[in-house]
């Protein structure tokens, strides 16, 4: 079936750092990649998408780009502030219906 | 445009009573979701719904039941509240021209069960 593997957290950094948090998935077909951000006491929003291989996905400064051939969607920022501690969730979406798969979420702590 | 609504947002349980969790979402999606997340993992599902009278089961139904008799509304039902079912509940969304492929997701439902 189909699957997401992301990087094991927490995750901390300093701010101004890069970031990258790794995801890799296993599906069938073309499936749709999300990365979704979830702040502290909150639901899930959706950060950014691609529907598409090679396709970048793009939301306040984080980028993401949907490689196939390596079948990765690996989430990056050039610098990470303060308010960008939350927990981050990988997630992909089979094109045969509207089912979504999520990663277990990597928890990002940035430090002033 | 509220997007979806659970509600409510926190509520203790006794082993073995009942209780439904509800959900509206406004934006004429057809298919609404169930999720419950336990500390420190990912998402699970627990039941979808594809449109108003179906519904079907997720990876982790057991001791939960839904309805969808309007195409606004997705309640879940917890018949026997267990110690395992402490958890935070999550409502989603999709559909529609603008919401297609996409999830939009409740502020969330936090259920501890004693």
């Amino acid at each position: 079936g189909n699957s997401v593997t992301q990087m094991e957290g927490p995750v901390t950094l300093s701010e101004e750092a890069f970031l990258t948090i790794n995801c890799t998935y296993t599906a069938t077909g073309y499936p749709s990649l999300f990365w979704y951000v979830q702040y502290p006491g909150e639901g899930l929003q959706l950060l950014l998408k691609a529907t598409k291989a090679d396709d970048k996905g793009s939301n306040k400064g984080f980028e993401a780009t949907y490689r196939k051939e390596t079948t990765s969607f690996h989430l990056e920022k050039g610098s990470v502030q303060v308010s960008d501690s939350a927990v981050y969730f990988c997630a992909l979406r089979d094109n045969y219906g509207q089912n979504f798969v999520f990663g277990p979420g990597t928890r990002l702590s940035v430090l002033p | 445009n509220a997007g979806v609504t659970q509600t409510p947002k926190f509520r203790i349980l006794k082993i073995g009573q009942s209780m439904t969790l509800q959900c509206a979402q406004d934006m004429n999606h057809n298919y609404m979701y169930w999720y419950r997340q336990d500390p420190g993992m990912g998402l699970k599902l627990i039941y979808y719904s594809v449109g108003a009278g179906i519904t079907d089961k997720g990876e982790v139904p057991n001791g939960y039941n839904v309805s969808r008799s309007t195409t606004e509304d997705f309640p879940l039902r917890l018949e026997l509240a267990a110690p395992s079912q402490t958890s935070v509940y999550f409502c989603a969304s999709s559909g529609g021209l603008s919401g297609a492929n996409v999830l939009t997701f409740g502020a969330g439902s936090r259920l501890t069960v004693l």
